[in-house]
């Protein structure tokens, strides 16, 4: 069974306003999770990593104040699309692991701004 | 910096055929190399890795050998099956853990009756 729940899977929302994608992990403490975005036909870019408890450490080019990412706790991360507009429609993943161990994706949230 | 290249899909093949998929690859230092697979309606899983040049990684009757002369890691398949329909993609991974990966664009596989 799946050990990392992404929620929503799917998410319409309208330009302006802000939508939050969580990544929980279900069986594992996961110490550093991942947020990926993938565009259609195009490879999967890594937005930033997240460890739980401090800041996340984001990639060139990806804007910190709209892509706001927490990982509050061992088990949840989130990441925020704030004031969405939609070249922010996209499909946006999350994976999860511990120490030595391997990686885990979730199914991945489809995005929609209109 | 690093890139992953790969063919693009859909790659349309009937049971029991044989499958390639291409994968090459640019990277200032010694990655290790992936093949995830993503079925439909769930997440990316791990096919198979390889660490070093040479290696061959194999897993449910893929393998991909680590080329660094060719700088390759293409995935083959001697007998295909319906089951095996998904999404291929090929990474790397510049840290030891295979944490921090650089993705390719996926290729999707159609296996037909």
């Amino acid at each position: 069974g799946a050990v990392v729940s992404q929620h929503p899977s799917w998410v319409i929302c309208k330009s302006g306003t802000s939508v939050k994608i969580e990544c929980r992990s279900l069986d594992f403490q996961a110490t550093t999770m991942f947020w990926y975005r993938q565009f259609p036909k195009q490879s999967l870019m890594l937005m930033a990593t997240s460890n739980e408890g401090s800041k996340a450490t984001y990639e060139q080019g990806v804007e910190k104040d709209k892509f706001l990412i927490n990982h509050a706790s061992l088990t949840l991360s989130t990441l925020t699309v704030t004031s969405a507009h939609p070249e922010d429609s996209s499909f946006y993943i999350c994976s999860a692991t511990r120490q030595n161990s391997p990686l885990h994706f979730g199914n991945g949230t489809r995005l929609t701004v209109t | 910096g690093d890139s992953v290249t790969q063919m693009e899909g859909p790659v349309t093949l009937s049971e029991e055929a044989f499958l390639t998929i291409n994968c090459t690859y640019t990277a200032t230092g010694y990655p290790s190399l992936f093949w995830y697979v993503q079925y439909p309606g769930e997440g990316l899983q791990l096919l198979l890795k390889a660490t070093k040049a040479d290696d061959k990684g194999s897993n449910k009757g893929f393998e991909a050998t680590y080329r660094k002369e060719t700088t390759s890691f293409h995935l083959e398949k001697g007998s295909v099956q319906v089951s095996d329909s998904a999404v291929y993609f090929c990474a790397l991974s510049e840290t030891g853990g295979g944490n921090k990966l650089t993705f390719g664009t996926g290729t999707q596989l159609k296996v037909e009756l």
